[in-house]
């Protein structure tokens, strides 16, 4: 079946350092990749998204990139801030059946602490 | 909008005992889902709902039932709570064609002594 592995945390880092977070899937087909963040005290969010290989999803200075021939999903964040800590799951929905909802299949998270 | 919400944020149970957790959301979304997240494992899938009067197994349905009655609304509910019970549980929905972005509610804490 479907499964997602993000790389172990927690991750603590200063402000504007550089952050990667990883994660690899294992899928049939054709999945979309996402990443999720969780703030404190609120739900899940989209945080960015993938439909394809190659494609780039970006938003709010994030980034990840489709790597098919890796199967990877990899987080990255030139420069953090404080407000970036959170818990960050990848996950992707599965490509199959033609249904346009597809099941999210989720890592474990990560928990980012960034310290000013 | 409201988008998703759920009730409680925090409920304590006793063994045995029964309760419904709630989620709305006022989308108009078709698809609905519920999730539970364990320290180390992510959130998996309980059960979910492509509309209303239809519903499925997720990954890990067993002690949970679920109905749709309306699009608006999808409760959860445990019959008799077990210790293995205790997590977080978050509901999310998608529109159709919402190229597989689901939205979610803040979820509900609950322990089970």
């Amino acid at each position: 079946g479907d499964s997602v592995t993000q790389m172990e945390g927690p991750v603590t880092l200063s402000e504007e350092a550089f952050l990667t977070i990883n994660c690899t899937y294992t899928a049939t087909g054709y999945p979309s990749l996402f990443w999720y963040v969780k703030y404190p005290g609120e739900g899940l969010q989209l945080l960015l998204k993938a439909t394809k290989a190659d494609d780039k999803g970006s938003n709010k200075g994030f980034e990840a990139t489709y790597r098919k021939e890796t199967t990877s999903f990899h987080l990255e964040k030139g420069s953090v801030q404080v407000s970036d800590s959170a818990v960050y799951f990848c996950a992707l929905a599965d490509g199959a059946g033609g249904t346009s909802y597809g099941k999210l299949t989720f890592g474990q998270g990560t928990i980012l602490t960034v310290h000013p | 909008n409201a988008g998703v919400t759920q009730t409680p944020k925090f409920q304590v149970l006793k063994t045995g005992q029964s309760m419904t957790l709630q989620c709305a959301q006022d989308m108009n979304h078709e698809y609905m889902s519920w999730y539970r997240q364990d320290p180390g494992m992510g959130l998996r899938l309980i059960h979910y709902s492509v509309g209303a009067g239809i519903t499925d197994q997720g990954e890990v349905p067993n002690g949970y039932n679920v109905s749709r009655s309306t699009t608006e609304d999808f409760p959860l509910r445990l019959l008799s709570a077990a210790p293995s019970q205790t997590s977080v549980y978050f509901c999310a929905s998608s529109p159709p064609g919402g190229g597989k972005t689901q939205y979610f509610g803040p979820g509900t804490r609950l322990l089970v002594l």
